[in-house]
């Protein structure tokens, strides 16, 4: 069975500094992964997603996530915080290609960001 | 560019009452996903459809059922609501066999049960 694990379930850091959001997913074969962001009150917005094209994956407003076979992990980055970096972060499993199955989440990271 | 819309996006019933969530994916999308968030919970999976076809069955209660019609919008009816369907109603769509892969998230209907 496929799961994905969020270790922290609150991150909080200073605007300006780097984010280390940490994902690690359990899969019997080579899944696609995604963070999603959800804001306050609205919907899920993907930042970025991993298909075994590259291990290195930019997304959207600066996010980028390594996908490390090795340590089955799949941290989300970004090296500097913005006051509008504050949500909750979802790192997603998708055991079958993201489209064709359902989407498994982890329990979520919320990220504060403080002045 | 168009986006999966989501209606209402807000919804308050009583208990006991029935309920009717719509889903309208981006245009040429062809499969639906219908997921429910408890309040401080993750997003999980209820139900799938792929060419007004159920696809994928997750953990929908027997209340609920849901149907894709032609023009590919998808509706989610809810009845004998209960306190615990409080929750925020996603649905999602993709369009199978596309390069990109990604399943793309309305803004939601938050229903709300009393």
């Amino acid at each position: 069975a496929q799961s994905v694990t969020q270790l922290d379930s609150h991150v909080s850091v200073s605007e300006g500094t780097p984010v280390l959001l940490r994902c690690n997913y359990s899969s019997s074969y080579s899944p696609s992964l995604f963070w999603y962001v959800q804001h306050p009150n609205k919907g899920l917005q993907l930042l970025l997603k991993y298909t075994s094209a590259a291990t290195l994956v930019k997304g959207i407003n600066g996010f980028e996530a390594e996908f490390k076979k090795s340590e089955t992990s799949f941290h989300l980055t970004k090296p500097s915080a913005h006051m509008s970096d504050a949500a909750e972060y979802f790192c997603v499993v998708s055991p079958s290609g993201g489209s064709q199955g359902n989407l498994i989440f982890g329990k979520g990271t919320k990220l504060s960001v403080k002045p | 560019a168009a986006g999966v819309i989501q209606s209402p996006r807000h919804l308050i019933k009583e208990k006991r009452e029935t309920a009717t969530l719509k889903c309208y994916p981006i245009p040429r999308h062809d499969t639906v996903y219908w997921y429910q968030q408890g309040p401080g919970q993750d997003p999980q999976f209820l139900i799938s459809f792929y060419e007004k076809m159920q696809s994928d069955k997750g953990s929908i209660p027997d209340r609920f059922s849901a149907q894709q019609f032609s023009d590919y919008h998808s509706e989610l009816n809810m009845s004998s609501l209960e306190l615990g369907d409080s929750a925020l109603y996603f649905c999602a769509s993709t369009r199978q066999g596309s390069a990109k892969n990604i399943q793309y998230f309305g803004a939601g209907t938050r229903l709300s049960v009393l």
